[in-house]
């Protein structure tokens, strides 16, 4: 069955960096965009990033425009999220989804837990 | 950037009551619209898409519809079972923005 483990996360410094890797299994990766989802200790979901099938497209989310990066490795079947200048507000539980083809996230890894403290 | 509106905030209800939950969309998304359930400590699940089609394996109790920029996400009959946070959608383009999720608990 589909499955997407995300890893990567921790307890990093205000100002530091941090890569994400969502490794995806059970169906034809290099066929779907992969989002990026966060969930802030107690908040709503905020969208995060998008990347291609292919990706050679990717949008981000205002918040964290310039400062995050996502990429993808199709031969490895891992989508990644580069997060670089760290802010406490920043800390949430980030979430990889998988595009359905036709715009909504279906499944969601269980999340990552990244937590920007001093 | 299109906002999305959820309301109410949350809502208590007993088992067995029909309830109704409203999105509202800051310009057209069509019908690009997904409605997502969020149990306490779990992952979000994908109830509905294209604002009304039951996403595969959800209960036919839960339903959803669009007027205009209004959706709506209506439980026939609330279970146990339902009690989670709901959250709503925009998938038309980037960005991918949610409302801010409607709590629902049993009374």
């Amino acid at each position: 069955q589909v499955q997407l483990v995300e890893s990567g996360g921790g307890v990093v410094q205000p100002g530091r960096s941090l890569r994400l890797s969502c490794a995806a299994s059970g169906f034809n990766f290099s066929d779907f965009g992969m989002h990026w989802v966060r969930q802030a200790p107690g908040k709503g979901l905020e969208w995060v990033a998008v990347v291609s099938y292919d990706g050679t497209h990717k949008n981000y989310g205002d918040s964290v425009k310039g400062r995050f990066f996502t990429s993808r490795d199709n031969s490895k079947n891992t989508a990644y999220l580069q997060m670089n200048s760290l802010r406490t507000e920043d800390t949430a539980v980030y979430f990889c989804a998988k595009d359905t083809g036709a715009g909504p996230f279906d499944p969601w890894g269980q999340g990552t837990l990244v937590t920007v403290s001093s | 950037d299109i906002q999305m509106t959820q309301s109410p905030s949350s809502l208590s209800a007993s088992v067995g009551d029909s309830v109704t939950i409203t999105c509202r969309a800051s310009q057209g998304v069509y019908n690009y619209l997904a409605w997502y359930q969020q149990k306490r400590g779990r992952v979000p699940k994908l109830l509905i898409y294209a604002a009304s089609t039951l996403q595969s394996g959800v209960p036919s109790r839960f339903s959803g519809s669009r007027s205009g920029t209004d959706f709506t996400l209506t439980i026939s009959s609330l279970q146990p079972e339902d009690v989670a946070t709901y959250y709503c959608q925009k998938y038309n383009s980037a960005p991918f923005t949610f409302g801010g999720g409607t709590k629902v608990e049993i009374k």
